[in-house]
Parts: C-alpha cells; sequence; structure tokens
C-alpha cells in the first residue's frame, strides 16, 4: 500500500499570502489529522477530519482551516500567512476516526514564510 | 487537555549501549501510548506503541513499560547502533482525542 503522501513538499510565500496544502491518506484510510512542526513548540495538533466532518480542532487561530473530500483526501488553508506560520505541516491518516489506532505521517510540507 | 513531557532532550550513547527515553502524562483517561522515530526530512514513523491494559511491550531491541498509576511511560532501545540515530517523541491519547506529544528527544550514537 502507499503511504500517505503530502503536496507540494516545499513552499514558499510571502507575509499576508495564503497557501493550501494537500493530503492523501493510505487507501481505506477515513480519519486526516493535521499537525504543525516547529522547533519552538513541536508538534501540534491543528485538526482532525473524519468521513468529511471535522472531528478534533486544536487550539489554533481561525485563519488555519482545513477540508475533506469523499474520497478522504484533504486539504488544509493557511490565510494571511504571518512569520510564525513558517513550519513543517504533517498530514496523519488511520482507519477510522475511534480507538487507540496506529496513525500513519506522511513526509510533510514544509512552509516557509518570507 | 493533556500534558506530555519527555526527558531528556539530548541523549548520546556509544554504539551497542542502552538508551532510555522517559515520558509522564497528566491525564488519567490516556489509553495509548505511541513512540515516533524522526529521521531528517521525513515525517514521524511509528516504531512501537502501547495500550493501557499492558504493561510492557517488546519488539526486537526495542521496548516499551506504561506504568499507569505513576502516569508514565519510557522507551527502551538496546544494543543501539548509528542507524537508531533520530529524534524520537512519544505521545498519548484517549482514543477519540487527537495524539498530544512530547517535545522530543535527540538521540545520538556514536560509532
Amino acid at each position: 500500500k502507499a503511504g500517505v503522501t503530502q503536496t507540494p513538499r516545499y513552499l514558499i510565500k510571502t507575509r499576508g499570502q495564503q497557501v493550501t496544502l494537500s493530503c492523501s491518506p493510505i487507501s481505506g484510510h477515513r480519519s486526516v489529522s493535521w499537525y504543525q512542526q516547529t522547533p519552538g513548540q513541536g508538534l501540534q495538533f491543528l485538526f482532525e477530519y473524519f468521513s468529511e466532518t471535522q472531528r478534533n480542532k486544536g487550539n489554533f487561530p481561525g485563519r488555519f482551516s482545513g477540508r475533506q473530500f469523499s474520497n478522504s483526501r484533504s486539504e488544509m488553508n493557511v490565510s494571511t500567512l504571518e512569520l510564525g506560520d513558517s513550519a513543517l505541516y504533517l498530514c496523519a491518516s488511520k482507519t477510522s476516526g475511534t480507538g487507540q489506532e496506529t496513525q500513519y505521517f506522511g513526509p510533510g510540507t514544509r512552509l516557509l514564510v518570507l | 487537555g493533556e500534558n506530555v513531557e519527555q526527558h531528556p532532550s539530548t541523549l548520546s550513547v556509544q554504539e551497542g549501549d542502552s538508551a532510555v527515553i522517559k515520558c509522564t502524562y497528566s491525564d488519567s483517561a490516556s489509553n495509548y501510548f505511541p513512540w515516533y522515530k524522526q529521521e531528517l526530512g521525513k515525517g514521524p514513523q511509528l516504531i512501537i506503541d502501547i495500550r493501557s491494559n499492558v504493561g510492557e511491550k517488546k519488539d526486537q531491541r526495542i521496548a516499551v513499560t506504561l506504568n499507569k498509576t505513576a502516569k508514565h511511560f519510557s522507551l527502551h532501545i538496546t544494543e543501539t547502533q548509528p542507524e537508531d540515530s533520530a529524534v524520537y517523541f512519544c505521545a498519548a491519547s484517549t482514543g477519540r482525542r487527537a495524539l498530544t506529544f512530547g517535545s522530543g528527544t535527540r538521540l545520538q550514537v556514536q560509532p
């Protein structure tokens, strides 16, 4: 089975712009979660989608949003980019949204905001 | 919410030695504790996990122990090899809630 894929892998944007990142989960996985990884804050949970519905949400401002499509692929959007949004954005998928299931991570999208 | 503390932040060992990384968590409802290894330029990869009904789990050179009373769990790597060098993260979750990660341990195995 193919793993979690994320596109693009690298992105450079300027302050004030918006960006959309894409994640394709492992085939058969219906839950997709997004995390932000920075040297200072570590791995922080953004949100989780399951069956096209947001199930959980982390403590991030409304500039961060996401969605999930019927094929379980997910996108996250960050509007009005700030310098502090520079980070590695990781997507993770698992079979369903419940239980103690293994979550598999993609390679991430590295976003640099200038 | 859940809070996970991880120690040490860096760990240097000689090849062949053992390495131990410790984590504590705050939410007694947490029942799932995975460990991830992250190499440079890659996403975290699950190396082992443990559930609350188990006290210890082993997979070849890697083992994890869980003490629910004390709310701490540990990763043990024996016979370390240079390819074990990476950043290791512990995490905790109640299942339906998202994973809360520790701050990471950078393990360096000196040949």
